[in-house]
């Protein structure tokens, strides 16, 4: 059964970068059918997609948060990573990774979440 | 892109059946039959319900139905129990590779 775990520090100071990971058990982040996403959620309020990678590296980004992203694969150690720069309150949120089935027909697997608070 | 439109709330009685609607533009839900909904329970990862406008994953109940028209997806929710109350999100594929969610939408189960 496919498993996904956020990781990365909880706690992060405005204007430095956000780094988490995904790490993928029980099944290959370079299965072809697949693309690996992440998804953000702050406090109170509706998901928002930040971006997607495919296991070759291409990747995909919300337009409106484009210039502060980063989202990486390493096939090796099956797991994904999402960097955001120049971090503000506002990016304040539990930060999902999930799998997509053939990009768009659905975000079927889903980790459970890590809470990121941007604060002094 | 913007956020896909739903209604901030529905509610229901147990048994009836409620439909919560998800607006968007010829751009995105109405160019392509790649609308997903999820549902979310308080403090916990959304679950995928629809894919594909339609299509139920194999261990969802028959009672949660897909339907689009034009730029308008819809959650059908029949013979509502009370484990539905949750939030609702719709997504749906804009092309260029990129994804939407809709704002979400509160299901009170009366």
């Amino acid at each position: 059964q496919l498993q996904l775990q956020e990781s990365g520090p909880g706690l992060v100071k405005p204007s430095e970068t956000l780094s988490l990971t995904c790490t993928v058990s029980g099944g290959s982040i370079s299965s072809s059918s697949y693309y690996w996403g992440w998804i953000r959620q702050p406090p109170g309020k509706g998901l928002e997609w930040i971006g997607s990678v495919y296991y070759s590296g291409t990747t995909y980004y919300n337009p409106s948060l484009k210039s502060r992203v980063t989202i990486s694969v390493d096939t090796s150690k099956n797991q994904f990573s999402l960097k955001l720069s120049s971090v503000t309150a506002a990016d304040t949120a539990v930060y999902y990774c999930a799998r997509i089935y053939s990009f768009g027909h659905g975000l079927d697997v889903w980790g459970q979440g890590t809470t990121v608070t941007v604060s002094s | 892109q913007s956020a896909l439109t739903q209604p901030a709330s529905v509610s229901g009685s147990p048994g009836q059946s409620i439909t919560i609607s998800c607006t968007g533009t010829s751009s995105d839900v109405g160019s392509y039959n790649l609308v997903s909904w999820y549902q979310q329970h308080p403090g916990k990862a959304p679950k995928l319900m629809i894919y594909e406008v339609f299509k139920r994953p194999s261990e969802i109940s028959n009672r949660f139905s897909g339907s689009k028209s034009g730029n308008t997806a819809s959650l059908t929710i029949s013979g509502l129990q009370a484990e539905d109350e949750a939030d609702y999100y719709c997504c749906s594929y804009t092309g260029s590779s990129t994804l939407v969610f809709g704002g979400g939408t509160k299901l009170t189960v009366l």
